[in-house]
């Protein structure tokens, strides 16, 4: 059965600090990896990783995939308050690029 | 570029009814993609409409039907509401693997 698994499920920090938010996967004919922000209700596409070793980045957030290890993860340097969200991780797989299976995600609480 | 727009944003609806919910993607998306989201479970897939065809579904009920118009806009419909189906239901729009997200419908069955 395809699952992705985020870890931790959440994480208290203070501001400045740097975090890394992990999400391993097992899901067949895997085409991507995306992550999502979700503070109220859309989640916001951060990004999408298909090549392993590549990183992307957009401002403070920057994401890799590896593979081989079948995981990824999200790192937020100097976070802020506005970081304060649920992270999702989803995986693209099977014969449709619609079809997206999500981790549970990890809450992130940043504190002044 | 207008994003992914649902209506409407709230509903609530009683057991035994049914319910449409609506969809229209990015301009020039054609994939259009339907997510339930509850806190148990998290995010589920349910179905995903190409150019008007399903191209792939979920594992939910038969009460969970859609289709998608030739202007790309997909409409949901859940029959026989049950207070299980309470949650917010996400659509997408996809392009090149890419997929946004509307803000969603909120469905309360009572």
């Amino acid at each position: 059965e395809d699952k992705v698994v985020q870890s931790p499920l959440s994480l208290v920090v203070h501001e400045g600090d740097t975090v890394t938010l992990n999400c391993s996967y097992e899901v067949t004919n895997f085409r991507s990896l995306l992550w999502y922000k979700q503070e109220k209700k859309a989640p916001t596409f951060l990004f999408m990783l298909t090549s392993s070793g590549i990183e992307k980045k957009s401002g403070r957030l920057s994401s890799i995939l590896d593979k081989k290890e079948l995981f990824s993860i999200l790192n937020i340097t100097a976070t802020q308050t506005g970081d304060s969200a649920v992270y999702l991780c989803a995986v693209g797989g099977g014969g449709s690029q619609g079809n997206l299976i999500f981790g549970k995600g990890t809450k992130l609480s940043v504190k002044p | 570029k207008a994003g992914v727009t649902q209506t409407p944003r709230y509903l609530i609806k009683t057991r035994g009814q049914q319910v449409t919910l609506s969809c229209s993607p990015i301009s020039g998306h054609r994939s259009v993609s339907w997510y339930q989201q509850t806190p148990g479970q998290g995010l589920q897939f349910l179905f995903e409409y190409f150019s008007e065809t399903q191209r792939n579904k979920g594992n939910f009920p038969g009460r969970f039907s859609g289709r998608q118009f030739s202007n790309s806009r997909s409409e949901m419909n859940v029959s026989t509401l049950e207070l299980g189906d309470s949650a917010l239901y996400l659509c997408a729009s996809s392009w090149d693997g890419e997929a946004f997200f509307g803000q969603g419908t909120r469905l309360t069955v009572v």
